[in-house]
C-alpha cells in the first residue's frame, strides 16, 4: 500500500525556518517524481514545488522561488522541503504527492504550518 | 503562466441528479487535465487524468471530457460521497489548479 507521511510542521515567526519531511513506503520511491502542493486554510489547491526521481530536476512556483528548496534522499525514501524566510502567506497544509504520469496519484494527510508571530 | 477557471464555484445538487462541473484553461493545453475530489479536512484523490481516462477503483458514474481549453467532470448521478469539493488541474506547463467548485447538498 501507497504511503506518504509528511512531517515537520508547526508555528514559525516571520523570517524563520522550517524543514518538512514526507515520508514514502509502499512503492519504489527512487523511480518516481514527486511535488510538494499546499493549501491555505479555507482555500485551494496551491502547486509549491517538483523534483525529479534522480533529484537532478527541481522546478518551483514563483510564490516560493529562492525561499524553497526540494531534494529527496532515495536512499532512505524520503523527501523534504526546506522553507526560508517564511511569510504570513506560507500559512497553509503542505502535502507531498506522488507523481505518475505528470498527474498527483497519491497524497500524503497533510503537515500545517502556521507562519505568525 | 497557465490560468485555469472552474464553474460554477458552488453547485447545489441531490441525489440522483446529474452534475457537470466546467474547467477552461487560458491556453491550448491538450488533453493535459487532471480532475482531483477533496472531502473536508482530507487530502485530495485523482479521479481522471488525461482530461478523459478514470483512475483505476473509480465509480464510472464519474467522466471527463474536452480537450484545448474547455473541459468538463460529470457526475452521472450523484451520491451521498460525492459530496465535495473537486478541482481540475493542468500538467501542460508545471502545475496549475483551478480554485475549486463545491458540491454541496440541496
Amino acid at each position: 500500500e501507497v504511503q506518504l507521511v509528511e512531517s515537520g510542521g508547526g508555528l514559525v515567526q516571520p523570517g524563520g525556518s522550517l524543514r518538512l519531511s514526507c515520508a514514502a513506503s509502499g512503492f519504489t520511491f527512487s523511480s518516481y517524481e514527486m511535488n510538494w502542493v499546499r493549501q491555505a486554510p479555507g482555500k485551494g489547491l496551491e502547486w509549491v514545488s517538483y523534483i525529479s526521481s534522480s533529484g537532478m530536476t527541481t522546478h518551483y512556483a514563483d510564490s516560493v522561488k529562492g525561499r524553497f528548496t526540494i531534494s529527496r534522499d532515495n536512499a532512505k525514501n524520503s523527501l523534504s522541503l526546506q522553507m526560508n524566510s517564511l511569510r504570513a502567506e506560507d500559512t497553509a497544509v503542505y502535502y507531498c504527492a506522488r507523481t505518475s504520469e505528470m498527474t498527483f496519484d497519491y497524497w500524503g494527510q497533510g503537515t500545517l504550518v502556521t507562519v505568525s508571530s | 503562466d497557465i490560468q485555469m477557471t472552474q464553474s460554477p464555484s458552488t453547485l447545489s445538487a441531490s441525489v440522483g441528479d446529474r452534475v457537470t462541473i466546467t474547467c477552461r484553461a487560458s491556453q491550448n493545453i491538450s488533453k493535459w487535465l487532471a480532475w482531483y475530489q477533496q472531502k473536508l479536512g482530507r487530502a485530495p484523490k485523482l479521479l481522471i487524468y488525461r482530461a478523459s481516462s478514470l483512475k483505476s477503483g473509480v465509480p464510472s458514474r464519474f467522466s471527463g471530457s474536452g480537450s484545448g481549453t474547455e473541459f468538463t467532470l460529470t457526475i452521472s448521478s450523484l451520491q451521498p460521497d460525492d459530496f465535495a469539493t473537486y478541482y481540475c488541474q493542468q500538467y501542460n506547463s508545471l502545475w496549475t489548479f483551478g480554485q475549486g467548485t463545491k458540491v454541496e447538498i440541496k
